[in-house]
Order: C-alpha cells, then sequence, then structure tokens
C-alpha cells in the first residue's frame, strides 16, 4: 500500500539557517504530494503541493520538488524564522480510486532566535 | 476564503458516553473525511465519505465509528460509546473530489475523553 516516509524529529536550527526535511514515498501510480504544517495549537494547513513528477511547490519562502527517479518530495528553504516552528507532514494522495491522504509521521521543527 | 468549520474546538467527555464532533465542509465539495491525530503521533485516516456513503474506511473506524450528513451541509462524526483510546485531535476535511485535487482541513476538535 502507499506509505510516507519522513525524516525523524526533532529538529532544532537557528534562526536563518538552512532547512532541508526529507520525505520520502511509496506508492502505485503517479500520486499527488503534500507538505502539511500545523502550527502550535492549530490544525492542518496545506503548505505546498505538487502534482506530477518534477514540479516544484513553494509557499511562504518553503519549496519541494516531486522527483519520481528517488520517489522524494524533501522540504527546503533557505532561510528559517521563528514563526516557521511548527509540525511539518509529507503527504500523498493516490490517484488510485481514493481519496484519503497518507501522512508521514510529522517532523517537529524549532527555531531557535 | 471558503474553509471548513468544525465544532467545538474542545470536547471533554466521559468514557463510555457517546460523542457526535460536527463539521461544515466546503459547500460545493463533494467528497468529505474524518481523520485523528493521537497526541504525539501521525495524522490518520478514519473515514471518507461520498454521495451519501462511507467510500472507504480505515481498521480504526470500528462499529463504536458511525457518519451521516444530516441536513446536506453538516458532516457528523458519532463514536457511540467513548474509550480514553479515543482521546485525540479528529479532523474533518472536505474535497471536490477530483484526481489532484487536495483536501481541505478544518481546526480540529480535541477530545478528551477522561
Amino acid at each position: 500500500g502507499d506509505s510516507v516516509t519522513q525524516m525523524e524529529g526533532p529538529v532544532t536550527l537557528s534562526e536563518e539557517a538552512f532547512l532541508t526535511i526529507n520525505c520520502t514515498y511509496t506508492a502505485t501510480g503517479y500520486p499527488s504530494l503534500f507538505w502539511y504544517v500545523q502550527y502550535p495549537g492549530e490544525g492542518l494547513q496545506l503548505l505546498l503541493k505538487a502534482t506530477k513528477a518534477d514540479d516544484k511547490g513553494s509557499n511562504k519562502g518553503f519549496e519541494a520538488t516531486y522527483r519520481k527517479e528517488t520517489t522524494s518530495f524533501h522540504l527546503e528553504k533557505g532561510s528559517v524564522q521563528v514563526s516557521d516552528s511548527a509540525v511539518y507532514f509529507c503527504a500523498l494522495l493516490s490517484n488510485f480510486g481514493n481519496e484519503k491522504l497518507t501522512f508521514g509521521t510529522g517532523t517537529r521543527l524549532t527555531i531557535i532566535p | 476564503e471558503p474553509e471548513v468549520t468544525q465544532t467545538p474546538s474542545h470536547q471533554v467527555t466521559q468514557m463510555g458516553q457517546e460523542v457526535i464532533l460536527r463539521c461544515v465542509p466546503i459547500s460545493n465539495h463533494l467528497y468529505f473525511y474524518w481523520y485523528r491525530q493521537i497526541l504525539g503521533q501521525k495524522v490518520e485516516f478514519l473515514v471518507s465519505f461520498y454521495n451519501n456513503e462511507i467510500s472507504e474506511k480505515s481498521e480504526i473506524f470500528d462499529d463504536q465509528f458511525s457518519v451521516e450528513r444530516p441536513d446536506g451541509s453538516n458532516f457528523t462524526l458519532k463514536i457511540r460509546s467513548t474509550k480514553l483510546e479515543d482521546s485525540a485531535m479528529y479532523f474533518c476535511a472536505s474535497g471536490e473530489g477530483q484526481v489532484y485535487t487536495e483536501a481541505f482541513f478544518g481546526q480540529g476538535t480535541r477530545l478528551t475523553v477522561v
């Protein structure tokens, strides 16, 4: 079945550091890939998405590129801010019939000033 | 911007009691979902609902759980007899139902079973 493997956390970085959170997936066919973010005390928010190979999703300075050859969708940001502290979830949406999202375990990111 | 709305934001209930979690999906969406997140764990799929019936459910979604769309706008999750391990954040989501569209999530209801 579908699965998402996500970099274990927690991750602690200093402000303005470069961020990478790794995500790889297993799925049949051509899934859509997503990063969701959960800020403290809030629900899940879509951060970015990519729907086909080589697509790059971007939002709020975050980027992720859909790499079919490596089945990866790593999240990156060039210079993180304290306000980026949150839990980040990689997820996939299979294109085979069902519409459920399969999530990774989440990575807690803490940015220190 | 349209959004998915969930009520209540936090519910405390005694073990063995029934609870109903409510959601108002985005109005033109056709697919509806419930997910849950036990504290410190990953978000897990519970059930999807389309055309007034369950289209898929996970092994978590046993006979204690039910969903319905009673009036064409609300989408509810009922837990018949809550257990301590049902304590979690429950997220409702809705989607247009087409391939490559994402689900939009509500803010969640935190259920605490005591």
